[in-house]
């Protein structure tokens, strides 16, 4: 079954500081992650994936088959972080279901 | 392009009452999700369709739920009759593989059932 873990429901940083928002994953096979970024009220976004090793806004993840991670990470937070950060993995081949986990509050503090 | 589109952007209406909401998928996308989404159980999803036939029904609460397909450009979810408990934000969304994959989600909309 595809399971997506995200943790910690509220991470509470100060502006300046290393952010690492954690997501584990099951899944039989080798999935597709993304991270989606959704600001008050506002619709999800895509904010990467790992297939193109971007970073975006600062913001960077690497899958880790060993440990089934793909921890989200920036080293400096900015006030404008302050959103819901959703996990989310879709199969590879076949079906295009993106099943996300349960999402983490971050919240950066001036 | 516009985006996905969803309509209306809010909704209150009164238990009982038939809702429908739409969506308009990226013209080219050919898979198309509902969500719903609440405070306490997150982001689920309810349907999704892949070239206008559906695949997994499986997050549809229940039978007053229905989501049709019609055509690659639209797509309802009905809610008959309402309950209080839908009170929620429906996201649609809509994805294709290729060069350029992922998903577009639309703004939403809030459902509120008093």
């Amino acid at each position: 079954a595809q399971r997506v873990t995200q943790p910690e429901k509220l991470l509470s940083v100060f502006k300046g500081a290393p952010v690492e928002l954690k997501c584990n994953y099951s899944y039989s096979g080798s999935p597709e992650l993304f991270w989606y970024v959704q600001y008050s009220r506002q619709r999800l976004q895509l904010l990467l994936r790992h297939i193109s090793r971007e970073s975006i806004k600062g913001f960077t993840a690497d899958l880790n088959k060993g440990e089934t991670s793909f921890h989200l990470k920036k080293p400096f937070a900015q006030e404008e972080d302050s959103a819901m950060y959703y996990c989310a993995l879709a199969p590879i081949t076949g079906f295009q279901k993106l099943v996300f986990g349960t999402g983490t509050r971050l919240l950066v503090s001036p | 392009d516009a985006g996905v589109i969803q309509s209306p952007r809010h909704e209150v209406t009164e238990m009982g009452q038939e809702v429908t909401l739409r969506c308009k998928p990226i013209s080219g996308h050919n898979s198309l999700f509902w969500y719903r989404q609440t405070m306490m159980r997150g982001l689920e999803l309810l349907i999704y369709f892949n070239n206008n036939v559906p695949i997994d029904d499986s997050g549809m609460p229940e039978d007053r739920f229905s989501a049709k397909m019609p055509n690659a450009s639209f797509s309802t979810l009905k809610i008959q009759p309402s309950e209080p408990r839908d009170s929620a934000v429906y996201f649609c969304a809509s994805s294709s593989r290729g060069p350029n994959y992922g998903y577009t989600f639309g703004s939403g909309t809030r459902l509120t059932v008093v």
